[in-house]
């Protein structure tokens, strides 16, 4: 069974450091990894998918790396910004299976 | 372009009562999910529709939870006999295609509380 697991649970980080949200999965045998970020009473924003045959992805500040063999992806974030502040969730896609598998989400906070 | 669109935002009900939940999937995407936030329990499956295809049940917690998507669109989820234990935040996803490789946009989602 795919287990998913985001480290740490919680974050909070003084204005402009650069940071790392991890994420790792029991099962390697993923189509894709989807990142997201869900702001308090609000919805799901998908920030980057890696498909399993890239290694990493670039959307403005931030860059995700995925290592299929030790089932593992990071989010760094540059530069940090108080809007950055929210909960970042990851999510896979099996190879069998068409459905998300989240993990719990990193709580993260950004201290002006 | 409209994203997902879901309605209403906020449902509060009685224990033992029905709940409709609404979404409308961005226009052309023919792949729509369904899950659940639940507080403590982080995000969960429920149902997928894709095309004109049966729906992948899998997910659905118990009977009392149904779902159907009318001319390839718009979906409800249905609950029965609501539980306190359906509270939840009910989110719906749509992706172009089966969502393999493409990625699932969220709505809003749906705050259900059951007093």
């Amino acid at each position: 069974k795919q287990e998913v697991t985001q480290i740490p649970a919680a974050l909070s980080v003084p204005e402009g450091e650069n940071l790392v949200l991890n994420c790792s999965f029991t099962d390697s045998a993923i189509y894709n990894l989807q990142w997201f970020r869900q702001d308090p009473g609000k919805g799901l924003t998908s920030l980057l998918l890696i498909q399993s045959s890239q290694r990493e992805q670039t959307s403005g500040r931030l860059n995700a790396s995925l290592d299929k063999s030790s089932g593992r992806s990071t989010l760094y974030i540059a530069a940090s910004q108080p809007g950055d502040s929210a909960t970042y969730l990851c999510a896979v896609v099996k190879d069998s299976n068409y459905q998300l598998i989240w993990g719990a989400g990193t709580k993260l906070i950004i201290k002006p | 372009g409209a994203g997902v669109s879901q309605s209403p935002s906020n449902k509060v009900t009685e224990k033992g009562k029905d709940v409709e939940l609404r979404c409308d999937p961005i226009s052309g995407h023919t792949a729509l999910y369904w899950y659940r936030q639940s507080l403590g329990q982080g995000l969960e499956f429920l149902i997928y529709f894709q095309g004109n295809s049966a729906p992948d049940k899998s997910g659905l917690p118990s009977d009392r939870f149904s779902a159907e998507r009318t001319g390839g669109s718009v979906s409800t989820l249905t609950i029965q006999r609501t539980q306190q234990e359906d509270s939840a935040v009910y989110l719906c996803a749509s992706s172009p295609q089966r969502g393999l490789a493409y990625e699932q946009y969220f709505g809003p989602g749906t705050r259900l509380t059951v007093t």
